[in-house]
């Protein structure tokens, strides 16, 4: 089975600009979640997506907003984006009939 | 205080060591447990995973869990230059959510 596969995995973006990242789960998981990776303040969580529906939201602001697809696909957008948004953005899907959480490789954003 | 707390590092051993890392938790509702392993520029590769308290054990790797202290452990025996790398402990509740709460990582060196 292929793993989580995200797309772009580079991206250079200017402030107040507005970003789209995609994520592809594991062939047959429902389940998708975005993370959020900085040195300061490591993986902190943003959101979970299950059969097209949010199901849990973390603590950022409304610039950062998702969606899933009736594939389980899933996309994420920041708008205006800012210095402080650049980060590793992380990718985690699940089989609901499992525990685990498989994670892609991210998409590295530096915001300039 | 955060609700998961590591000790960041880094920790340096030799070749054939055996490594302790660990983390504590004060969130009594946790009732997975994860480690992950982040290479470099890459995504957390899941290592472990466990429900109840007690041992698991997979190859070289040991997780335990010690839900009445809120500890849990990653024991890595007979150490290698390819597990140095950054160890994730994660953790979440039970019920309808993907949330995962991460420590912020120990990074481990393993010299020959």
């Amino acid at each position: 089975k292929a793993g989580v596969t995200q797309t772009p995995r580079y991206l250079i973006k200017t402030r107040g600009q507005q970003v789209t990242l995609s994520c592809s789960p594991i062939s047959g998981h429902r389940s998708v979640s975005w993370y959020q990776q900085t040195p300061g303040q490591g993986l902190q969580f943003l959101f979970e997506y299950f059969s097209e529906t949010q199901r849990n939201k973390g603590n950022f602001p409304g610039r950062f907003s998702g969606r899933q697809f009736s594939n389980s696909r899933s996309e994420m957008n920041v708008s205006t984006l800012e210095l402080g948004d650049s980060a590793l953005y992380l990718c985690a899907s699940r089989d609901t009939l499992n525990t685990e959480a498989f994670f892609g490789q991210g998409t590295r954003l530096t915001v300039v | 205080q955060k609700e998961v707390e590591q000790d960041p590092g880094p920790l340096s051993v030799p070749e054939g060591a055996i490594v302790s890392l660990n983390c504590t938790y004060s969130n009594s509702a946790f009732q997975y447990f994860m480690w992950y392993r982040q290479y470099s520029r890459k995504g957390p590769e899941l290592l472990m995973y466990t429900y109840s308290s007690g041992n698991k054990e997979d190859g070289r790797f040991t997780a335990q869990v010690d839900k009445s202290s809120k500890y849990i452990s990653l024991f890595i025996r007979d150490s290698q230059p390819s597990d140095s790398a950054t160890y994730l402990c994660a953790m979440r509740g039970g019920g309808n959510t993907d949330k995962l709460i991460f420590g912020t990582g120990t990074r481990l060196q393993v010299f020959p």
